[in-house]
């Protein structure tokens, strides 16, 4: 059974940065058909997503929104993949799921969720 | 970018109705339309994948149906462990995109 495991809540000061881990067990990270997503919900909104990573061809895309300050990298000796994002501003107050992300015929299916990690941005 | 609107927004139903939620894109997507069961403080759920293709081991009360651009999510009879938010969305190009959430609540 894949599990998701994220890294716990964190609260930041704007302008500053956060990463965020995510740890795939029950899985490995190398396979073709394999990626890892970041996907955010903030307070009473919908889901929004804002990159993916597959490391098998150890390339990442990004949405429009988060271009300039988001890295996503894996690591698939630990099967670990991390999230950082700069310039924190207080709209960035969410929880942050990792998702797997599965290429059936198309990438982007998220057939497992890490359980989210909130991230406050506070002065 | 593809936008996805569901409706409704929020819905109250009974144990044992059934119910139905539309997703409508802003474009084709041919298939490529995926529903999520989300609860509050645990992980999101995949219920269906590429419209109609249950996911195990979803609950056979789910099915879902559509192409192009209208699809839906039916639930055949309710159970208590089915209230919850529900989310389509598109997979048929980057960046995927989420409906706003359509939330089920207890009558």
């Amino acid at each position: 059974q894949v599990q998701l495991v994220q890294s716990g809540a964190e609260v930041k000061t704007p302008g500053s940065s956060v990463t965020v881990s995510c740890q795939v067990s029950g899985g490995t990270l190398n396979k073709y058909r394999h990626g890892i997503s970041w996907v955010r919900q903030a307070p009473g909104q919908g889901l929004e997503w804002m990159g993916g990573i597959i490391p098998f061809f150890g390339g990442a895309h990004y949405a429009q929104n988060f271009q300039d300050r988001l890295t996503l990298i894996a690591d698939t000796s630990t099967t670990t993949a991390y999230m950082e994002v700069r310039s924190l501003k207080s709209e960035d107050t969410a929880v942050y799921y990792c998702v797997r992300d599965v290429m059936y015929t198309t990438w982007h299916t998220f057939d497992y969720w890490g359980r989210g990690t909130l991230v406050t941005v506070s002065s | 970018d593809i936008q996805m609107t569901q409706s409704p927004s929020s819905l109250s139903a009974s144990v044992g109705d059934r119910v139905t939620i539309t997703c409508r894109a802003s474009q084709s997507i041919g298939i490529y339309l995926n529903w999520y069961q989300v609860k509050p403080g645990k992980a999101p759920k995949l219920l269906i994948y590429d419209a109609s293709h249950m996911e195990s081991p979803v609950p056979s009360r789910f099915s879902g149906s559509g192409s192009g651009t209208d699809f839906t999510l039916t639930i055949k009879s309710l159970q208590p462990d089915d209230f919850a938010t529900y989310y389509c969305q598109q997979s048929y190009t980057t960046p995927c995109s989420f409906g706003q959430g359509t939330k089920l609540e207890i009558k």
